[in-house]
């Protein structure tokens, strides 16, 4: 059971341009929600997260749109640039008390020049 | 601080053969986790231990055991590899401290049963 889901699977972004990348969530117990970054042969690390009691989170270039009454919440990546290109996963939990990652299937960003 | 550190980096195994990856983490973390990453499925949690001694179920548990004897190392076990057990592992730790929900994960092990 797939309880966070990730679209798309593949993204191929003109260097300069905004990558968007959406995910939604059934468990409406969630109450953190992170953006993982991969690089090819690495493991994922935290590139920016947020909490359900604000809509949006910026950092840089990278903001997180979080819409709760939708359970959605998307990356957009704003001036693109080909050292983005990597896998990105979103994940949700409970902040407290069950520390748990539920993982979204990745979306391959690639960034052309 | 080195992190995270994973051992070994790649490993063939044949099928009915066991084997254990170790995952050390430096950075005094309460929660370990383990991880195996499928193409087109993400990341799936295998095991995961809330501290020294105690572990505990994730979503895909089956032929995997795990013992958190020290808290700085978290060993997954396969006793008799499979082929469907062929995957990219990875492993994770985090703080207990409220406010700090990071996991920082290793660098992975590539495992193929033939």
């Amino acid at each position: 059971q797939q309880q966070v889901k990730q679209s798309p699977q593949s993204l191929i972004v003109q260097k300069g341009g905004i990558s968007i990348i959406n995910c939604a969530y059934e468990n409406t117990a969630f109450d953190y929600f992170p953006w993982y970054q991969q690089f090819p042969g690495k493991g994922p690390a935290l590139l920016i997260a947020i909490r359900p009691d604000v809509s949006e989170k910026k950092e840089g270039r990278f903001t997180i749109s979080f819409n709760k009454s939708a359970k959605q919440f998307s990356l957009h990546i704003m001036d693109s640039q080909p050292g983005d290109s990597a896998t990105y996963f979103c994940a949700a939990s409970r902040a407290f008390g069950n520390e748990k990652l539920t993982f979204g299937t990745g979306t391959r960003l690639t960034i052309i020049p | 601080n080195a992190g995270v550190t994973q051992t070994p980096k790649f490993r063939v195994l044949k099928t009915g053969q066991s084997m254990t990856l170790l995952c050390a983490q430096d950075m005094n973390h309460e929660y370990m986790y383990w991880y195996r990453q499928d193409p087109g499925m993400g990341l799936r949690l295998i095991h995961y231990s809330v501290g020294e001694g105690t572990t505990a179920k994730g979503e895909v548990p089956d032929g995997y055991n795990v013992s958190r004897l020290k808290k700085q190392n978290f060993l997954l076990g396969l006793e008799s590899a499979a082929p469907s057990q062929t995957s990219v592992y990875f492993c994770a730790s985090s703080s207990r401290d409220r406010g700090s929900y990071e996991q920082y994960f290793g660098p992975g092990t590539r495992l193929t049963v033939t």
